[in-house]
Formats: structure tokens, sequence, C-alpha cells
């Protein structure tokens, strides 16, 4: 099973601020099969990135995924009131399971 | 638009069983892979189990294996999920989440139910 490392747990930041938000998988993820959620509290996840760096529909550019291997990224260029949420990453190289990370907390400073 | 509504949460004593269901619509039901995925009260996301188009198993957590039946109708547009022997640590939203990948199964999820809350507790 490949267990994904979040970090950092928390992230406090400012409205405009660049933030990159990062993955750690304990093997390769096999073909980048590594997907970017966000959840905002009392709601269902929303697909932002998939194939470790493809924007889903409808996602703004502001968002960026990168990477390969055991390492990814997730940038939000500038940040606006409404990305203020938990991102979870996910890996689907090898399954079953497909796992999830832990999370990382944006909250505003 | 395409929408998934789960149903079928409660409360069940521990050693219970509950049947999740899933209605699919605004999507050609048949065509694409679906899973469960659970959420734990403040905790991360968890797969729980996944189907193929065709009802053929995409495979089980090891936390759920044997206990868990995962199938679907597609008659229905609907996705099941029969959990026995529930556990106190099972507690959770269920979401129904449908498979957005085209050459892996199973893969991500571009369309996730609002869940269905399962709470184990005597």
């Amino acid at each position: 099973e490949i267990v994904l490392t979040q970090s950092p747990g928390t992230l406090s930041l400012s409205p405009g601020e660049r933030v990159t938000l990062s993955c750690r998988a304990s093997q390769s993820v096999s073909s980048s099969y590594l997907a970017w959620y966000q959840q905002k509290p009392g709601q269902a996840p929303r697909l932002l990135i998939y194939d470790a760096s493809r924007r889903a529909t409808g996602i703004p550019d502001r968002f960026s995924g990168s990477g390969s291997g055991t390492d990814f990224t997730l940038t939000i260029r500038r940040l606006e009131p409404e990305d203020f949420a938990v991102y979870y990453c996910q890996q689907y190289g090898s399954s079953p399971p497909l796992t999830f990370g832990g999370g990382t907390k944006v909250d505003i400073k | 638009e395409v929408q998934l509504v789960e149903s079928g949460g409660g409360m069940v004593r521990p050693g219970g069983s509950l049947r999740l269901s899933c209605a699919a619509s605004g999507f050609s039901f048949e065509d694409y892979a679906m899973s469960w995925v659970r959420q734990a009260p403040g905790k991360a996301l968890e797969w729980v189990s996944g189907i193929k188009w065709n009802g053929g198993s995409l495979g089980y957590a090891d936390s759920v294996k044997g206990r868990f039946t995962i199938s679907r109708d597609n008659a229905k547009n609907s996705l099941y999920l029969q959990m026995n022997s529930l556990r106190a640590e099972d507690t959770a939203l269920y979401y129904c989440a449908r498979d957005g990948g085209l050459v892996v199964e199973p893969a991500y999820f571009d369309y996730w139910g609002q869940g269905a809350l399962v709470t184990v507790s005597s």
C-alpha cells in the first residue's frame, strides 16, 4: 500500500498569497497517477487536479499541479477567499487500495 | 447535470448491518466505474471499495474486506454497499463517487454525492 504524507498539516495565509502544498509518497506513483481535491466544511470533496498536472473541468488556472515519482505539489498562485479549505492528495497508480493523504488545511491568517 | 444521491445511512449497533444506496442521474451510469469513499468525523478520506461498469470488483480496503460488499444495478442506475458486522470504527460519512479514469480503474473521482452518515454505537 502506498502511504501519502501531506505537509504541512495546517497553513495560515492571507488572501493574495501564493501557496505550495506537498504530497510525498512512500514509493513511486506509477505514471504520475495522482489527484488533488479541495474540501470545504460540510461539503463533498471537489476534484482539482488529476494525472498530477491536469486541471479538472471548471477549475481556475490559479491551481496547478506538478511532480512525479514520490514528490508532488499543488500550487495556488494567488489565494482567493474561497480557496480556504482542506486539500487532499490521492494516488491511483497502485491499487487496491487507492490511498489518500492526511490533508492540509489552509486557513485565514 | 450529474447527480449522486446516497441513502440508507443511520445508527446501528456493533455487529449489525446496513445497506447504502446511491442513485445516479445525469450521465450514462453503465459506462462508469464507481466507488465508495468514507470520512470519519474530523478525519481524512478513505477509499472503501470500487466496482467496474460491468459489476466486476475493483477491490476493497483491508479494513472492510470480508464484511462489506459492493454491487450495482445498471438498469436502476444504482450503486450499493452492503455493510455487515459493523464496528464502531466504521462510523463515518459514506460518499458515492464516479470514477473519472479512462486508463486505469479505480482512478480519481470527478463527481461525489453529499454522503450518507453511518453511526455504529451501542
